[in-house]
């Protein structure tokens, strides 16, 4: 099946310093990855949506100067969250969608995000 | 806005029991619907889902039923273990939309 991958798994930073997440589609290709972020015991809220090659669209509150993507490449997308405080940390989860199968989102394993 | 939310936040069931995790959507335009099971410190990970011209697929041990008049969708898993306990989320789309997600329900199954 369909494997999402991403690195680090957690981290711990210091308050204003910067963070990148790296999201991987390990055996397809990926036209376009989602970047949700959870907060304890609630749902996943989406941030933001990543085509290939272009900007991302970012939902509503969500802060696309703090909040960077990058989509390079059909199975790279990287979320680096700049000058992270401690209202930051939260669990980020990447998901990405085979470019042959409208439906199929696959989702990553999470990155625990802790800023001190 | 459009949202997914749930009836129950957390249902305790005893182990071999069947459970039943209940799900209301409010976008009508939705035509595919997922369940998610997420533990402590991982991702989602898939279930089963349903399409919008289906009202009713089963998996193992799993049933997704889904009823548009209502706008409901439910998760029975049969036999609930020890190992099912865990929060469950229900997920919609319309397109190529992102997924949006539940609320979710914790299921707590007592030995």
């Amino acid at each position: 099946g369909a494997v999402v991958s991403q690195h680090p798994s957690r981290v711990i930073c210091k308050s204003g310093t910067s963070v990148k997440i790296e999201c991987r589609s390990l055996d397809f290709q990926a036209t376009t990855m989602f970047w949700y972020r959870q907060f304890p015991k609630q749902s996943l809220m989406l941030m933001a949506t990543s085509n290939e090659g272009s900007k991302a669209t970012y939902e509503q509150g969500v802060e696309k100067d703090k909040f960077l993507i990058n989509h390079a490449s059909l199975t790279l997308s990287t979320l680096t969250v700049t000058s992270a405080h401690p209202e930051d940390s939260s669990f980020y989860i990447c998901s990405a969608r085979d470019h042959q199968v409208t439906y199929e989102q696959y989702f990553g394993p999470g990155t625990r995000l802790t800023v001190t | 806005g459009e949202s997914v939310g749930l009836h129950l936040p957390t249902l305790s069931v005893q182990e071999g029991d069947n459970s039943i995790i209940n799900c209301a959507y409010s976008n009508s335009a939705s035509d595919y619907f997922i369940w998610y099971k997420q533990e402590s410190g991982k991702g989602p990970q898939f279930i089963i889902d349903i399409r919008s011209n289906m009202d009713k697929r089963q998996g193992q041990r799993v049933t997704v039923l889904l009823n548009k008049t209502v706008k409901h969708l439910s998760l029975q898993i049969a036999a609930t273990q020890p190992g099912d306990s865990a929060v469950y989320f229900c997920a919609e789309k319309g397109g190529r939309r992102a997924l949006t997600f539940g609320s979710g329900t914790r299921l707590q199954v007592q030995p």
